[in-house]
């Protein structure tokens, strides 16, 4: 596609509730990543794949936070049990990671807020 | 990956230039200097990005101290549609995946 495409653009559920949250990636590219942003604050890293696999998880708050990219292109951030700290907007970027040295561009999708009741 | 300072906040007027600063005394010679910004409810776009030189894209310019303690973004006419929050963010090459976001500098252009 154009862009990276999120859905769903908001979600709100209740404490407790598992949530899904979907990301497609621009189509080519084998680098997607998770980042997460509370409300007046810059953007946390999550989560990094390269390819299907996830090449570095350490931003991954607990172990209620998984992600996965079966096919190595859309990816499902999920989250179990479901608490009211967890609201924010949850981004996904996508990179191709060729051109020069440091050249590494993200290319980030509008993004899907979470709001835990 | 160095740590950044930027300004809180700042204002520009419509049509002029506006230079953001960056400060990032410690960092390393492997690291580059980028800049992304976040226009309200969007996620972020990158802008430019550079090493040791001076760069220029469609979008802006980055200058770059001889040190490279210090850098500024240059929009050259800023428009209302740069309203954002523009963040400076230093990276190693070896970690290029993870972008560590600041708070950044509000800059609001005003007509």
């Amino acid at each position: 596609g154009a862009g990276v495409s999120q859905t769903p653009s908001n979600k709100v559920t209740e404490k407790g509730k598992y949530v899904e949250l979907r990301c497609d990636p621009i189509s080519g590219h084998t680098a997607l990543y998770w980042y997460r942003q509370s409300l007046g604050q810059g953007p946390e890293f999550l989560i990094y794949f390269q390819g299907t696999g996830a090449a570095d998880d350490s931003g991954l708050p607990n172990d209620r936070f998984f992600a996965v990219r079966p096919e190595g292109s859309v990816s499902t951030l999920k989250i179990q049990r479901t608490e009211r700290g967890d609201s924010a907007v949850y981004l996904c970027a996508s990179s191709d990671r060729t051109g020069s040295p440091g050249a590494n561009v993200l290319t980030f999708g509008a993004g899907s807020r979470l709001t835990v009741l | 990956d160095a740590k950044t300072t930027q300004p809180p906040s700042m204002d520009c007027a419509e049509g002029r230039a506006a230079n953001l600063p960056c400060n990032h005394s410690t960092i390393s010679g492997n690291e580059y200097v980028y800049w992304y910004r976040q226009i309200h409810s969007q996620g972020p776009q990158y802008i430019i990005h550079g090493l040791k030189n001076n760069e220029t894209n469609e979008m802006a310019s980055l200058i770059i101290t001889e040190d490279r303690k210090s850098s500024t973004l240059i929009l050259p006419h800023a428009t209302l549609r740069d309203t954002a929050v523009y963040y400076c963010i230093v990276r190693a090459r070896s970690n290029d995946y993870k972008l560590s976001f600041g708070a950044g500098t509000t800059v609001t252009v005003r007509a």
